[in-house]
């Protein structure tokens, strides 16, 4: 079954505004990955938090693991148009060996 | 430079024809992958490579096959292809087998079943 779900599956700001998705998981994992997919593109890695890890950065994303919850955000801050995309979070549990991709957020940023 | 390329960019066929796709990287990655993305952009993996181990998704049927002349190079076979066969398919490379080490992928196969 899907090890990861993202919410919301769709959001719409303004630019400047900041943007949050969340990502929530089922089974104990290794580590969380965050992708964004551009129409027609392929999966560009983001960031990768490990399961002992809290809180990371890089640049204007901020990426927190809480591990008793289950679950991880994604924060994008003063977003621009072209953050425009779909965001999936990915976790790799080390008993199925394969990295399980959520179904996604849409963010649309308006200019 | 493209890292993780993919051919054909669009794929057009008949149910029951037999294609291919083909991906090769230029990462010097020891993993490569393919993943299928359906229409509500849900990845699914299908096959996990290196030169020692292959590890199939056991819900993939077995019309499709993964080939790999070498480790830059992992190619898909499908076979008498199907309806619900329709979805964009992805390479994708890493450098070690997937323990924190992220995903390269290419820009997709979207291929189109008639």
């Amino acid at each position: 079954s899907q090890q990861g779900e993202e919410d919301p599956q769709a959001l719409s700001i303004q630019e400047g505004e900041n943007a949050t998705m969340n990502c929530s998981y089922k089974t104990s994992i290794n580590n969380l990955q965050w992708y964004r997919q551009n129409s027609g593109r392929g999966l560009v890695h983001l960031i990768l938090i490990r399961s002992n890890e809290r809180e990371k950065h890089s640049g204007r994303l901020r990426v927190t693991l809480d591990t008793s919850k289950k679950s991880s955000s994604l924060l994008i801050t003063a977003s621009r148009a072209a953050d425009t995309a779909s965001y999936f979070c990915a976790t790799f549990w080390g008993s199925a060996r394969q990295l399980t991709f959520g179904s996604g957020t849409q963010l649309t940023v308006l200019p | 430079d493209t890292a993780v390329s993919q051919t054909p960019k669009y794929l057009v066929t008949q149910m029951g024809n037999d294609k291919s796709i083909k991906c090769e990287q230029n990462l010097g990655h020891d993993t490569m992958y393919w993943y299928k993305q359906d229409s509500k952009k849900f990845l699914k993996i299908m096959f996990s490579y290196n030169n020692k181990e292959l590890i199939i998704n056991e819900t993939v049927p077995n019309r499709f096959s993964p080939k790999s002349p070498d480790k830059a190079h992992l190619n898909l076979h499908i076979n008498s292809l199907e309806l619900g066969d329709s979805a964009v398919y992805f390479c994708a490379s890493s450098h070690e087998y997937l323990y924190n080490s992220p995903l390269h992928f290419g820009n997709g196969t979207r291929l189109t079943v008639t």
